[in-house]
């Protein structure tokens, strides 16, 4: 049974700091790893996807790396500000197409 | 496009009470899923539908909660009994392709709805 594991739970910066997210699996044999990011009483918005044949992906200040042989992707945040706080999410997606959540990483960014 | 939607966005009941959530995908996506949020936890996975099968159902609690996605577009979630421990943010998300595994464009990323509060009494 597949396992994700986000480290750290919790984390608060100052503006302007770059930042890493840590996502962790158990299963290697992945489909594909998809970013999330949630806001407080909302539903989830999709950030990033990276395949399992992809190592990296990236969009504006967010860049996504995925490495199946050690069974750990990370989100890259950089320059990060106030509106960046939210919770983010990573979901694994095993070689049954079935999707599996880690408990995700609530980012405050104060300014 | 018009995204997922959902519906009610609340709903309070008293225990051993029925309720049902109602979703609508995103057109054109045959993949739909509810999930379970607990509060400070990740969506766990209920139910995944493709078109109006069933590919996987392993953690809904099946002696309470049911699920329908009849004409493979809008689906239905019911509880019935509800428990305290059901409350919950309760999420329905879709995603391409139309046929499983074998298209190209089988990214299978995910879109969410709103979610539906659910609080139990």
């Amino acid at each position: 049974k597949q396992e994700v594991t986000q480290i750290p739970a919790a984390l608060s910066v100052p503006e302007g700091e770059n930042l890493v997210l840590n996502c962790s699996f158990t299963d290697s044999a992945i489909y594909n790893l998809q970013w999330f990011r949630q806001d407080p009483g909302k539903g989830l918005t999709s950030l990033l996807l990276i395949q399992s044949s992809q190592r990296e992906q990236t969009s504006g200040r967010l860049n996504a790396s995925l490495d199946k042989s050690s069974g750990r992707s990370t989100l890259y945040i950089a320059a990060s500000q106030p509106g960046d706080s939210a919770t983010y999410l990573c979901a694994v997606r095993g070689g049954s197409y079935i999707p599996t959540f880690g408990r995700g990483t609530s980012l405050i960014v104060h300014p | 496009e018009a995204g997922v939607a959902q519906s009610p966005r609340y709903k309070i009941i008293e225990k051993r009470q029925s309720v049902a959530f109602w979703c609508n995908p995103i057109s054109g996506h045959a993949t739909l899923y509810w999930y379970q949020q607990i509060l400070g936890q990740g969506p766990k996975l209920l139910i995944q539908f493709q078109n109006n099968g069933v590919v996987d159902d392993s953690q809904l609690p099946k002696d309470r909660f049911s699920a329908e996605r009849l004409k493979g577009v809008d689906s239905t979630l019911k509880i019935q009994p509800a428990k305290l421990e059901d409350s919950a943010v309760y999420l329905c998300a879709s995603s391409f392709p139309t046929s499983f595994r074998d298209s190209p464009r089988a990214t299978y990323e995910q879109y969410f709805g709103p979610g539906t509060r659910l609080t139990v009494t």
